[in-house]
């Protein structure tokens, strides 16, 4: 069965640190890794997409993607209050087949 | 402003009644997904389309039913509500030309008493 593991957390990080999350995914045929933001009671929101091995940085975050090692993370630098949120990962091996979810990291910046 | 919207917000209902939640997407995507939720757990495919006519059940079984007549409008019909259908239910919306990047509605938050 196919599988996207994270850790529940929570994670907690002091405010200005560097927050880093973790993924791992069974699926050696997966092609498309996605990282979502769901604050509390709100809706899951797109915030990185990595198709490549390597680093993919945007703004204050970076997606990192290991193929060999199946694993997929996510860094927040100088991580801010606001980025208290669960952060889900998905994983896809490509655009006819459907995303797997992780359950999310629960993540917890300090002020 | 393309967006996607579910209605309503919340509904709190009988055990027994017929209820459809409401999805509509102004984006012009050809694949629509509704989600289950329950609070810190995983998002739960239970429906998804590709386009017109086109509807599929996801992993998760359930007893609603979708239709897709248009491309912007996916409802889900719950023919007879029970206290286990009590949960987040989440529309979503993707273009395939653009790969899986998921867009979410706000989500209905349905409770069955």
């Amino acid at each position: 069965q196919k599988e996207v593991e994270q850790n529940s957390g929570p994670l907690s990080v002091p405010e200005g640190a560097i927050a880093s999350l973790n993924c791992t995914y069974s699926d050696r045929g997966s092609q498309s890794f996605f990282w979502y933001r769901q604050y509390s009671g709100k809706s899951p929101e797109l915030i990185m997409f990595i198709y490549s091995n390597g680093d993919k940085e945007d703004g204050r975050f970076t997606a990192q993607l290991n193929k060999a090692s199946q694993y997929v993370s996510l860094l927040i630098r100088d991580s801010q209050p606001s980025d208290s949120a669960t952060y889900l990962c998905a994983v896809s091996m490509d655009s006819n087949y459907q995303l797997i979810w992780g359950a999310g990291t629960k993540l917890i910046i300090k002020p | 402003e393309a967006d996607i919207y579910q209605t309503p917000r919340y509904l709190v209902i009988g055990t027994g009644k017929k209820i459809t939640l409401e999805c509509s997407q102004t984006m012009g995507h050809d694949k629509m997904y509704w989600y289950q939720q329950d609070p810190g757990m995983e998002l739960h495919l239970i429906h998804y389309s590709y386009g017109v006519n086109s509807t599929e059940k996801g992993d998760l079984s359930s007893e609603s039913t979708v239709s897709r007549i248009r491309t912007e409008h996916f409802p889900l019909t719950l023919e007879s509500a029970r206290p286990s259908h009590t949960s987040q239910y989440l529309c979503a919306s993707s273009d395939s030309a653009t790969g899986e990047k998921l867009f979410f509605g706000s989500g209905t938050q349905l409770s069955v008493l």
